[in-house]
């Protein structure tokens, strides 16, 4: 079985302040893990992932995520928050064995001005 | 990035109706398309997974009568809701795997389904 828990419902950071946005997951295999981004009313976007090789993956619009496989972790971060940042974010994983990708329950970013 | 679309973005219906919403890939070929739905707040529930020239595979709890899926190309999938009703309401999703590059899954814009 595939699971993810994003531990937090909303997070908030003022504008200029590093955030990390939390994810665990537990999988049987070696896990693909992917965070994703959405808008209001729109679909998600894909930030980044970790396939293997380097624990830090850096993706788009600044974020990146570090894959720590002892803490089963892959938390999402960014040096500095842009109030655009806000938004709900998803962290997915997909064990190896398996074809679909399993989403935590979403986190909502609030960074304020 | 690859390139999901999806139309329409937004219908509104009136029970009993069927609604077809397309899914597709505009710049990748995708040999599996995923159909999620998402309820407000909440997180995506897989739908069904189709596969290019085969039947979806539907996640339990989803009627496969109810919401038809055909994945007839490699570029294009379609949800049809069948006999709609105000509890079908709903934001749909789809979701394409680059075949090319199997880790991948893009999603479209969404539609947003209103049932009166």
């Amino acid at each position: 079985a595939q699971s993810v828990a994003q531990p937090e419902d909303q997070v908030n950071v003022a504008e200029g302040n590093p955030l990390t946005v939390k994810c665990t997951y537990s999988v049987s295999g070696n896990p693909y893990l992917f965070w994703y981004v959405q808008y209001p009313n729109r679909g998600l976007q894909f930030l980044l992932k970790y396939i293997t090789g380097d624990n830090l993956v850096k993706g788009s619009y600044g974020f990146e995520a570090e894959f720590n496989k002892s803490q089963t972790s892959f938390h999402l971060k960014k040096p500095s928050a842009l109030v655009s940042d806000s938004a709900l974010y998803f962290c997915a994983v997909r064990d190896t064995g398996y074809s679909t990708l399993t989403f935590g329950k979403g986190t909502m970013l609030l960074v304020s001005p | 990035g690859a390139v999901v679309s999806q139309h329409p973005s937004r219908v509104i219906c009136k029970s009993g109706t069927s609604v077809k919403i397309e899914c597709r890939s505009l710049d990748f070929q995708a040999t599996t398309m995923f159909w999620y739905r998402q309820f407000p707040k909440k997180s995506l529930m897989l739908m069904a997974t189709s596969n290019e020239g085969s039947k979806a595979t539907y996640e339990q709890g989803v009627e496969k009568d109810k919401f038809l899926i055909n994945h007839a190309s490699l570029t294009l999938s379609t949800l049809t809701v069948t006999s709609a009703h105000p509890e079908d309401s709903s934001f749909y999703i789809c979701s394409a795997r680059d075949s090319e590059g199997p880790h991948t899954q893009y999603f479209g814009p969404g539609t947003r389904l209103t049932v009166l």
